[in-house]
C-alpha cells in the first residue's frame, strides 16, 4: 500500500529564508508527483507535477525534484514570502484514478 | 477561466436530509473526481469518472451516488445524510487519468457540509 508522509507538519520561517519541504512515499513505482497549496478554508492549486522520467521541475521560485529510488520528493521555495504562508500538499498515483495524499506542511512565513 | 466550479460553498444538513454538490469544468477534461477531506484522515477519493458516460467507486463510496451527466458535469448526492458525512468536498478534473504521465489533477473551492 502507498503511503505518503509529509515532514515537518508545520513550519515558520522568516521572510526572505529559503523554503524546504519534504514528501516522502513507500512504492516508488508512480507515474508521477504532484504539489499542491491550500490555503486556508480554500481549494487546492496545483504547483508542480513531475513525472517519474523527470529528476526536477521549476516554476518561477517553486522548484520540486524527484528521487525514485529513495521515495523522495523535495519542493524548494526561494526566498520566501508571507504570501507563501500556506499548507504544501505531494501526491502520488496509487493507480490510474486515485491519488494519495501526504498529510500536508503548513508554512508561516514570518514578515 | 473558472476551472473546476463547485456549488453551493457552504451547506448545513439535518440527519436523514439529501442534497445533491454540483461540479463543472470548463477545461474539456476527461476524467473527474470527487474527495472528501477531513482532518486526520487527509483527502480519500468518493468516486471518480474515468469519462463521459463512465462512473466508478473510490476508497469511501458508502452513502453516496455520483452522475456525470455530460463532459462538463459531475455531481454528488447524498441519499440519506449523516453526521458522519461532515467534511469538506473537492470535486477535481484531469485531462487523462490523473495517475498517469503528465496529467495535472486541478481542484474546485470546495463545499463544507455540515451534517447536524
Amino acid at each position: 500500500k502507498q503511503e505518503v508522509t509529509q515532514i515537518p507538519a508545520a513550519l515558520s520561517v522568516p521572510e526572505g529564508e529559503n523554503l524546504v519541504l519534504n514528501c516522502s512515499f513507500t512504492d516508488s513505482a508512480i507515474y508521477n508527483l504532484q504539489w499542491f497549496r491550500q490555503d486556508p478554508g480554500k481549494g487546492l492549486t496545483s504547483l508542480l507535477l513531475i513525472q517519474s522520467s523527470q529528476r526536477e521541475q521549476t516554476s518561477g521560485r517553486l522548484n520540486a525534484s524527484l528521487d525514485k529510488s529513495s521515495g523522495r520528493s523535495t519542493l524548494y521555495i526561494a526566498a520566501s514570502q508571507p504570501g507563501d504562508s500556506a499548507t504544501y500538499l505531494c501526491a502520488v498515483p496509487i493507480n490510474d484514478y486515485k491519488l494519495s495524499f501526504g498529510a500536508g506542511t503548513t508554512v508561516t512565513v514570518r514578515a | 477561466n473558472a476551472g473546476v466550479t463547485q456549488t453551493p460553498k457552504f451547506q448545513v444538513l439535518k440527519t436523514g436530509q439529501s442534497m445533491t454538490l454540483q461540479c463543472a469544468q470548463d477545461m474539456n477534461h476527461n476524467s473527474m473526481y470527487w474527495y472528501r477531506q477531513d482532518p486526520g484522515m487527509g483527502l480519500r477519493l468518493i468516486y471518480y469518472s474515468a469519462s463521459e458516460g463512465t462512473t466508478d467507486k473510490g476508497e469511501v463510496p458508502n452513502g453516496y451516488n455520483v452522475s456525470r451527466l455530460n463532459k462538463r458535469e459531475f455531481s454528488l448526492r447524498l441519499e440519506s445524510a449523516a453526521p458522519s458525512q461532515t467534511s469538506v468536498y473537492f470535486c477535481a478534473s484531469s485531462q487523462y487519468p490523473a495517475g498517469q504521465g503528465n496529467t495535472e489533477a486541478f481542484f474546485g473551492q470546495g463545499t463544507r457540509l455540515t451534517v447536524v
